[in-house]
Parts: C-alpha cells; sequence; structure tokens
C-alpha cells in the first residue's frame, strides 16, 4: 500500500499568515492528489484535487503544487475560517490512503 | 442541490453485523463512483471500499476485505455498506461520499454528514 506523510502534525499560525503543509508518499502517484479540510464534528471538505486544481468555489487563497511524491498545500493568506485540519489523500490507486492530518491552530 | 444522507449507524456487539445505507440526491447517482470513509474517535481518515457507478466493480481496504460488502442501488438512489464480524477497532464514524467520476480511481467531491457505529459489548 502506498503510504502518505504530512508534516507538521500540527501548526500555530496567526491570520494573516501565509502556511504551507507537505505531503509525502512512498511512491509514485503521479499527481493523483487530494487536499481536504475539516472542522471539528463535520464531514471533510474538498478543497484541492489532482494536484493543483482548485475545486469549484474553493477561495483562491488555496493552493496545491508537487507531483511524483512530494506534494504542498499552501494558504496564501490565513483567515478565521481556515483553522482546521487538513489530509492529503492519493488516488493513484483503487485503495485510497490518507495522510495523517495537520491541524491548524491559532498561534 | 447534491446531498448525501447516511443512515443505519449504532451500537451493536462484537461479531455482530450492522448495514449502512447512503441516500443520494441531487445527480445522476449512476454515472458516479461511490465510497465509504471512516473515522475512529480522534483518527484520521481511513479508506473502507468503493464501488464504480456501474456497481460492477467494488474495492476493499485490507482492514475490512472479507467481512464488509459495499454495494448499490441505482434504481434507489442508494449505496450501502454491509458489516460483518464487526471488532472494536470498527468503531468510527462512517462517511459515504461520491467520486468525482464513474471509475472508482477518483477523488471524492461531495461527503455525507456521517453516521456512527460503536462495537462493545
Amino acid at each position: 500500500d502506498i503510504q502518505m506523510t504530512q508534516s507538521p502534525s500540527t501548526l500555530s499560525a496567526s491570520v494573516g499568515d501565509r502556511v504551507t503543509i507537505t505531503c509525502r508518499a512512498s511512491q509514485s502517484i503521479n499527481s493523483w492528489l487530494a487536499w481536504y479540510q475539516q472542522k471539528p464534528g463535520t464531514a471533510p471538505k474538498l478543497l484541492i484535487y489532482k494536484a493543483s486544481s482548485l475545486e469549484s468555489g474553493v477561495p483562491s487563497r488555496f493552493s496545491g503544487s508537487g507531483s511524483g511524491t512530494e506534494f504542498t498545500l499552501t494558504i496564501s493568506s490565513l483567515q478565521p475560517d481556515d483553522f482546521a485540519t487538513y489530509y492529503c489523500q492519493q488516488y493513484n490507486t483503487y485503495s485510497k490512503t490518507f495522510g495523517q492530518g495537520t491541524k491548524v491552530e491559532i498561534k | 442541490e447534491v446531498q448525501l444522507l447516511e443512515s443505519g449507524g449504532g451500537l451493536v456487539q462484537p461479531g455482530g453485523s450492522l448495514r449502512l445505507s447512503c441516500a443520494a440526491s441531487g445527480f445522476t447517482f449512476s454515472s458516479y463512483a461511490m465510497h465509504w470513509v471512516r473515522q475512529a474517535p480522534g483518527k484520521g481518515l481511513e479508506w473502507v471500499s468503493g464501488i464504480s457507478g456501474s456497481g460492477g466493480s467494488t474495492y476493499y481496504a485490507d482492514s475490512v476485505k472479507g467481512r464488509f460488502t459495499i454495494s448499490r442501488d441505482n434504481s434507489k438512489n442508494t449505496l450501502y455498506l454491509q458489516m460483518n464480524s464487526l471488532r472494536a477497532e470498527d468503531t468510527a464514524v462512517y462517511y459515504c461520499a461520491k467520486g468525482k467520476g464513474e471509475d472508482p480511481k477518483t477523488t471524492l467531491d461531495i461527503w455525507g454528514q456521517g453516521t456512527m457505529v460503536i462495537v462493545s459489548s
């Protein structure tokens, strides 16, 4: 199975900060990577698919990049609504795997 | 509006069975793969199973293979997950999620609100 490793596990930041989360795959997944945002008690929400494509309705401050085994999610200017946990997910195979999550906290 | 509504969760004893349902609306159900993803209390997300739009292809995580069965009734716009031989480690919120295409090898663009399954004696 393909393993996904996110870093950091927790990130403390302030409103207005530029935030970057990294996701590494144990083998190449081409660009078959998605990013999700999850707030407590709610379902995950798709932000980015195919590594860099912004899902409809998602603010443009979110962006994704990377291919192969290394990927990043960037929030250009952190907003109060962005404090949440973020997960990467590979879908290069039918058996999808998620990263362990990155919690973005208020500094 | 695209909506997914799960039901069927609850408390079950170890070794027991449960069937989850997910009622879909707002899109052409048979044109999209569907999936189940779970989240144990305080833990991350784990993909459980996926099924093609036609229902002809199914896929499972190793942790549930042989115990869980995914199916769909396209005439009723409903997805199912039959869970047998349940274990304590199956305790989680179970989400159904819509694939971005007919093939299960796609990402998940719409999620339901989840249904809680507790396996305990």
